[in-house]
């Protein structure tokens, strides 16, 4: 069973930063693209940023290209996003997904997310 | 980039009812889209890719239609565990992939 589990959040001031990790199991890790998706409280969901399966491709949304850097270490299984100069406006609850094995771009599992406040 | 609009943004409903849900995308993405259910509290969940392809586990209550620029989800007698906030996503072009707004179903 595909199981992501996020971590990493927490409370930031404005200009901060943090380093959001997603431990994977339950599939062949390195095989799979993988996607950061946000939620600001009350609102819909945005895509973030996204990886190929070998870290050699990486996309980013404008909102938060430059800021953030997305990652992965295959040999943990774990996906990063590390987060720079964070705005108030990144307050949101921050989800891995786990797009399908051909390379479609839908998520077919995610984790259950991690909340990032933006805060002084 | 290519914008998504759902539309209701809110929908009051009994249970049995059949409930539809529209979503319009700027530009053609062919049958590039998908549908998740979102319950509070908790991560999105998978119903249908690919436009019409329902995700295996998702009830045949569930349904989805379109290609072009114009999708419908369709929920044939609406149930309990239904009550819940739907989100459309186009993944014909990747960066960036977009969801539309999300249309929340909740109980007249």
């Amino acid at each position: 069973e595909v199981h992501l589990v996020e971590s990493g959040g927490g409370l930031v001031q404005p200009g901060g930063s943090l380093r959001l990790s997603c431990a994977a199991s339950g599939f062949s890790f390195g095989n799979y693209a993988m996607s950061w998706v946000r939620q600001a409280p009350g609102r819909g969901l945005e895509w973030v940023s996204g990886i190929s399966g070998s870290g050699g491709n990486t996309y980013y949304a404008d909102s938060v290209k430059g800021r953030f850097t997305i990652s992965r270490d295959n040999s943990k299984n774990t996906l990063y996003l590390e987060m720079n100069s964070l705005r108030a406006e990144d307050t949101a609850e921050y989800y891995c997904a786990k797009r399908p094995a051909f390379g479609a771009g839908y998520f077919q599992n995610w984790g259950q997310g991690t909340l990032v406040s933006v805060s002084s | 980039d290519i914008q998504m609009t759902q539309s209701p943004s809110t929908l009051s409903a009994s249970v049995g009812d059949r409930v539809t849900i529209t979503c319009r995308a700027s530009q053609s993405i062919t049958t590039w889209l998908a549908w998740y259910q979102q319950k509070a509290g908790k991560a999105p969940k998978l119903l249908i890719y690919k436009a019409s392809t329902l995700e295996i586990g998702v009830p045949s209550r569930f349904s989805g239609s379109g290609s072009g620029t114009e999708f419908t989800l369709t929920i044939t007698s609406l149930q309990p565990d239904d009550f819940a906030t739907y989100y459309c996503q186009q993944y014909s072009s990747f960066s960036p992939l977009t969801f539309g707004g999300g249309t929340k179903v909740d109980i007249k």
